[in-house]
């Protein structure tokens, strides 16, 4: 069982409010990502990082940023959270290849 | 463009019975490749890998082979069992990023 948190597991919130959702693992893996899914899709790479002080946008566009300044935390912040960014936000982290991911938080912009 | 597909939606099968669950993908730098068990409400579990230097690799009640010659990834579950019923997702990745593309899942229904 990997130990990865996630926090929240839902939340519904406003428009143009900011949320930072919160990611920890305590496997100590140098490698951490975050991904989005819509219920039943694929999960789309939206950031990653390979260590502290380092993150690299993923292959989908997204208006989040994220931060790497603790091994075991990454978290993704929406400044201004709109309707479209309602979705799941899936973390992972990852040694020799394989990933390991958190529960998810449903997030649902009104 | 990289792209990992699963050749059905929805399966659905007989309690008891093998299930067989397909993918295919268009990288042939890919090396390592995954499979994803995901239930409502969680996020994925590791199933299985294998990577490419291999043909078939076996855990309990699963089995994934992989067809490099035609970028085909399959899993197989043994005596499908109503707590199979997950979505299932494949991976692949380059081994160099540790990047994972993943393909369109395809949900597992069992029948009692």
């Amino acid at each position: 069982e990997a130990d990865i948190y996630q926090t929240p597991r839902y939340l519904v919130i406003g428009t143009g409010k900011k949320i930072t959702l919160e990611c920890s693992q305590t496997m100590g893996h140098d490698k951490m990502y975050w991904y989005q899914q819509d219920p039943g899709m694929e999960l789309h790479l939206i950031h990653y990082s390979y260590g502290v002080n380092s993150t690299e946008k993923g292959d989908l566009s997204s208006e989040s940023t994220v931060s790497r300044i603790r091994t075991e935390h990454f978290p993704l912040t929406l400044e201004s959270a709109r309707p479209s960014h309602t979705s799941q936000y899936l973390c992972a982290s990852s040694a020799s290849g394989k990933q390991y991911f958190g529960p998810g938080t449903r997030l649902t912009v009104t | 463009g990289e792209s990992v597909g699963l050749h059905l939606p929805t399966l659905s099968v007989q309690e008891g019975d093998n299930s067989i669950i397909n993918c295919a993908y268009s990288n042939s730098a890919s090396d390592y490749f995954i499979w994803y068990k995901q239930e409502s409400g969680k996020g994925p579990q590791f199933i299985i890998d294998i990577r490419s230097n291999m043909d078939k690799r076996q855990g309990q009640r699963v089995t994934v082979l992989l067809n490099k010659t035609v970028k085909h990834l399959s899993l197989q579950i043994a005596a499908t069992q109503p707590g199979d019923s997950a979505v299932y997702f494949c991976a692949e990745s380059d081994g160099n990023t540790g990047k994972l593309i993943f393909g369109q899942g395809t949900t597992l229904q069992v029948k009692p």
